[in-house]
């Protein structure tokens, strides 16, 4: 089955730009999605891509899409103390139910 | 507008007792999914539903069941607890798609500890 992999921490100062990256296994993941959890709540969807695209920017975010490497990265622009959080990688075929990654922590520093 | 609700918050067993946690949507979406969140672990997709009176196995089904009576309500029945059943249990629901164009709505969450 699909197997999604990131990084599980990150530190940035605040500011600066956050990379968080995501690799996955199946290359006919067609849909894939970023989601983001603040402590003691649910996932909310931040921003999503699909395989006929290579980038996709929506204000200070920005996610780049290697198909050949089976790679998916979300940058963030002007990293803010509310960006510290939990970011998930999920993706899909279409056909299967989404599979998440573990899950990277970002913490900013002021 | 409510979303997806979850019931309960939070939730203490001892080994060997039975529980079941309730999930409702409002937004008449026809898919709805129960995960599994652990430390290091990401979400685990446990069981999923594409419609009512439909169930299918995810990726970790042991030790529950489920049911959707109502197209609007999806449950996480666990028989017989057990401390490896110890996670926080997210439900989440979508349109008529397993990969939406806007993803799943997620409830807030059910913190379980089993004794």
């Amino acid at each position: 089955g699909e197997d999604v992999e990131q990084s599980l921490f990150l530190s940035v100062r605040e500011g600066d730009s956050s990379v968080i990256n995501c690799t996955y296994t199946d290359s006919s993941s067609t849909y894939l999605y970023w989601y983001k959890q603040e402590p003691g709540a649910g996932l909310q969807l931040l921003t999503y891509i699909f395989s006929n695209m290579d980038m996709k920017q929506d204000q200070r975010l920005t996610v780049l899409l290697n198909k050949k490497d089976k790679h998916l990265s979300l940058r963030i622009a002007d990293t803010q103390t509310g960006d510290s959080a939990i970011y998930f990688c999920a993706v899909s075929s279409g056909n299967t139910p989404l599979v998440f990654g573990k899950g990277t922590r970002l913490s900013v520093i002021a | 507008n409510a979303g997806v609700t979850q019931t309960p918050k939070f939730r203490v067993l001892k080994t060997g007792q039975s529980m079941t946690l309730l999930c409702a949507q409002d937004m008449n979406h026809e898919y709805m999914y129960w995960y599994r969140q652990d430390p290091g672990m990401g979400l685990r997709l446990i069981h999923y539903s594409v419609g009512e009176g439909t169930t299918a196995k995810g990726e970790v089904p042991d030790g529950y069941n489920v049911s959707r009576l109502k197209k609007q309500n999806f449950l996480l029945g666990l028989e017989s607890a057990a401390p490896s059943q110890t996670s926080v249990y997210f439900c989440a629901s979508s349109t008529d798609r397993l990969a939406p164009l806007y993803g799943y709505t997620f409830g807030s969450g059910t913190r379980l500890t089993v004794v």
